[in-house]
């Protein structure tokens, strides 16, 4: 599965919204984007995933660049109880059913 | 729905100690995955398995870890004997095939069990 880069940390403040980028260069047509957030001392938990256009859910909207090599989660309207770790991933579809955690970047919501 | 139950949520055991950490996976789920979080590491996978039977086990430290899946609605990794570098938080997932071809589309973690081996 490729390789995905995220910054370390970021802040947004409350009721602004919220875009952290990951850089994805290797991905391959048969890979998917998705997302993960793990809140302090809890699993992490899905959130949305895409392969290249953008999607929305109630939770968050993924935006896929054209050449698909980064995208952008947007939250957009961050309160405190989004401050977590955010995982970027990316998964062959069709592959294995390993899903391999990145380092994240740890959103703060600043009140 | 009440989630992936994992038990017990904290342990505490003395080097040497067996350690039988429990997985609940959501009723009708048909994979299961152990997860091992540390600051150094990060979140590694362990093992998953899939209708109850181990299909990826590389991720298993060495041989003092061992995992079972007796039937669909239970799961069991067992460390024999622990050692301090066991002191982590241990998660459990499981997901269904309901995806395109069969595929997993997400996974559904429980609250882990917090290892600490003295």
């Amino acid at each position: 599965d490729a390789k995905t880069t995220q910054p370390p940390s970021m802040d947004c403040a409350e009721g602004r919204a919220a875009n952290l980028p990951c850089n994805h260069s290797t991905i391959s047509g048969n890979e998917y984007v998705y997302w993960y957030r793990q809140i302090h001392s809890q699993g992490p938990q899905y959130i949305i995933h895409g392969l290249k256009n953008n999607e929305t859910n109630e939770m968050a909207s993924l935006i896929i660049t054209e050449d698909r090599k980064s995208s952008t989660l947007i939250l957009p309207h961050a309160t405190l109880r989004d401050t977590a770790v955010y995982y970027c991933i990316v998964r062959d579809y069709f592959g294995n059913e390993k899903l391999t955690f990145g380092t994240g970047t740890r959103l703060t919501i600043i009140p | 729905d009440a989630g992936v139950i994992q038990s017990p949520r904290h342990e505490v055991t003395e080097m040497g100690q067996e350690v039988t950490l429990r997985c609940k996976p959501i009723s009708g789920h048909d994979y299961l995955f152990w997860y091992r979080q540390t600051m150094m590491r990060g979140l590694e996978l362990l093992i998953y398995f899939n209708n109850n039977v181990p299909i990826d086990d590389s991720g298993m430290p060495e041989d003092r870890f061992s995992a079972k899946m007796p039937n669909a609605s239970f799961s069991t990794l067992k460390i024999q004997p622990s050692e301090p570098r066991d002191s982590a938080v241990y998660f459990c997932a499981s997901s269904s095939s309901l995806g395109a071809a069969g595929t997993i589309v997400s996974l559904h973690f429980g609250n882990g069990t917090r290892l600490t081996v003295t």
